[in-house]
């Protein structure tokens, strides 16, 4: 069963473009992660987020996680090439800790 | 540190054939765990261990074995390859077993069963 819906599955846009990316759940979370997935690489986590509200800034990617910790989303601001890759986002409950529940992933693709 | 390491990079096996996958971490992370990545799928947790000597079933537990007999390795087993295993396998590690703590992972093997 997929938990955390990830929009959209791809996106391509022109170097210098604004964009968001989603992560949406019918479910709470305790803390959601952002983790940027480059091609023939593992995984690198970029945030996390633990607060309903909670917006955090690195670089040009600003995160937000949603009032009721349902959601959360990725802008990204002037877009390089070098933020190609896949977008991933992972949430975990409060009843279990330990487990990381993935989203599928938003393919990234900047075009100089 | 050398992070989270993975070999080998690629390999291709034949239906029925077993390997072992292996996987070592440098940082003194209690928590490791092995994913497989596929398309449409996403990550889906094959096992995870919370410190040596300790592991446990993720996700997709069948057709894989693990140990954990040091802190550092955490080696991935499959006991009769199959077509269904072709996949990109990822190792991570984490501090503790609470996820709230960062995930390191290793680059990945590609594994192609044919």
């Amino acid at each position: 069963t997929q938990l955390l819906e990830q929009s959209p599955q791809f996106l391509s846009i022109q170097e210098g473009e604004n964009l968001t990316v989603y992560c949406n759940s019918s479910s709470v979370f305790s803390s959601l992660q952002w983790y940027r997935q480059e091609p023939g690489e593992g995984p690198v986590l970029l945030v996390t987020v633990v607060t309903g509200g909670e917006v955090k800034k690195l670089k040009r990617l600003t995160f937000q996680f949603g009032d009721a910790r349902k959601d959360s989303s990725l802008h990204i601001t002037a877009a390089q090439p070098g933020d190609t890759g896949l977008y991933l986002c992972a949430g975990s409950y409060a009843g279990n800790n330990r487990k990381l529940i993935w989203g599928l992933g938003t393919s990234l693709a900047v075009n100089p | 540190n050398a992070g989270v390491t993975q070999t080998p990079k690629f390999q291709v096996l034949k239906t029925g054939q077993s390997m072992t996958l292996q996987c070592a971490q440098d940082m003194n992370h209690e928590y490791m765990s092995w994913y497989r990545q596929d398309p449409g799928m996403g990550l889906r947790l094959i096992h995870y261990s919370v410190g040596a000597g300790i592991t446990d079933q993720g996700e997709v537990p069948n057709g894989y074995n693990v140990s954990r007999s040091t802190t550092e390795d955490f080696p991935l087993r499959l006991l009769s390859a199959a077509p269904s295993q072709t996949s990109v396998y990822f190792c991570a590690s984490r501090f503790k077993a609470s996820s709230y703590n960062e995930q390191f992972f290793g680059p990945g093997t590609r594994l192609t069963v044919l």
